[in-house]
Parts: structure tokens; sequence; C-alpha cells
């Protein structure tokens, strides 16, 4: 079984501030976590994803993560917000032999100038 | 990169029709496809997972007869609503997984679907 929480439904900055997104999950085998991003009306975009190896992940746009299974957490920042970086974001966790991809709620970021 | 193609972006149809929406892999063959509707403000939910040349497989609590899917070739799946209430109306996005792509999910753009 696997589940994602993604703390914070809204999350808003200022433009040029840090963003960071809260992404926690829970899975019965290793991970493989993942990032997406959707604007209005469109499907899903892959930010960044973690499957082995190296735990800091960098991805598209600026944006990283961190796998830290410690804390069963992948956190997405971004160290300077842009206004074209409003959207919602989506953590999600996939593992063992069905590939199935369990999506948390979703995080809408609003970007204010 | 790999490219999912989903048509139509929107669809409006009377309730009581049935409405398709098309999923297509361009540059890939995907093995594996999955479907799934999104509540406006909400997040993904599966529906059903398809491998090519087998039935798909439907999440708990979705209606098998209501929502079709066909997965008949290694580039194309398809989504039939049938006899559609606007109960029905909502994102539909599909996915694509390919064989031997370390983890790869490409999604559609998604169909917008409303029932009157």
């Amino acid at each position: 079984a696997q589940s994602v929480t993604q703390l914070g439904s809204h999350v808003s900055v200022s433009e040029g501030a840090l963003v960071l997104l809260r992404c926690n999950y829970s899975s019965s085998v290793p991970p493989y976590l993942f990032w997406y991003v959707q604007y209005p009306n469109q499907g899903l975009q892959l930010l960044l994803k973690y499957t082995t190896g190296a735990t800091l992940v960098k991805g598209i746009n600026g944006f990283e993560a961190e796998f830290k299974k410690s804390e069963t957490s992948f956190h997405l920042t971004k160290p300077s917000a842009h206004m074209s970086d409003a959207a919602e974001y989506f953590c999600a966790v996939s593992g063992g032999s069905n590939y199935k991809l369990t999506f948390g709620k979703g995080t809408l970021l609003t970007v204010n100038p | 990169g790999a490219v999912v193609s989903q048509h139509p972006s929107r669809v409006i149809c009377k309730s009581g029709t049935s409405v398709k929406i098309e999923c297509r892999s361009l540059d890939f063959q995907a093995t594996t496809m999955f479907w799934y509707r999104q509540f406006p403000k909400q997040s993904l939910m599966l529906m059903a997972t398809s491998n090519e040349g087998s039935k798909a497989t439907y999440e708990q609590g979705v209606e098998k007869d209501k929502f079709l899917i066909n997965h008949a070739s290694l580039t194309l799946s398809t989504l039939t609503v049938t006899s559609a209430h606007p109960e029905d109306s909502s994102f539909y996005i599909c996915s694509a997984r390919a064989l031997g792509v370390d983890y790869g999910y490409t999604f559609g753009s998604g169909t917008r679907l409303t029932v009157v």
C-alpha cells in the first residue's frame, strides 16, 4: 500500500522568494517519487523524479527535491519563484509491480508580484 | 521526448449519448496506459489500468460497463463513456508508460467532458 500527503493545499509566495512544497509518503516497498505540475485545463508535466541513486534530484525550471528516507519526505523547492510558476503541483509515489501512481491532493502555488 | 496526444480536448454531449476519448503515444510504444478522472480542484483518481491486448483492470468503484477501455495497439487506448449523465462531467486524463523506460509516465493534455 502507498499514500501521499501534501501539507498545505495552497501556498502563496512573493516573486523571487523561496518555494517550498511539502510531500510525505508511505510505501511498503522502496518508493519511486515524482513531482508533477498542472496548469489549468491541461495534463500533468513531470518536474522531476527519484528512482534510485542520488537523493537530491534536480528537475526542470529550477526545481529540485530531496528524498529523505528517514523522514519519508520528498519536498519540492525552488530558490526564487517566478510568476510563471503559479500552478497546481502534485506529488506522487509508485512502487511494487503494478506501477500505479498514487497522487497527493495537490498544492496550489500562487506567486504574488 | 515521449509525447502522448489526447483528443478531444473538450467535448459537450447530450445526456444518454456516448463519448469516446482517444489517447495516443506518438513516439513510443505504450505497454501500459492509465486513465484518470479529476474533479475540480481535486487530485487525480485512477480509474483503470490497461495493457495492450488485454482487458483493463478497473479500480474499485469504477463501473466497467459505463467506462469502456480499449487498448488495441501499443500506441492507442480509448475510453468510452457510455450513456453519459451530467454526473460524468469531469476532466479525464490518460497516461502512458513505455516498456523499458525507467518509471517514465507521460500524460496526455486531458479532456474536459461536459454532459448536458
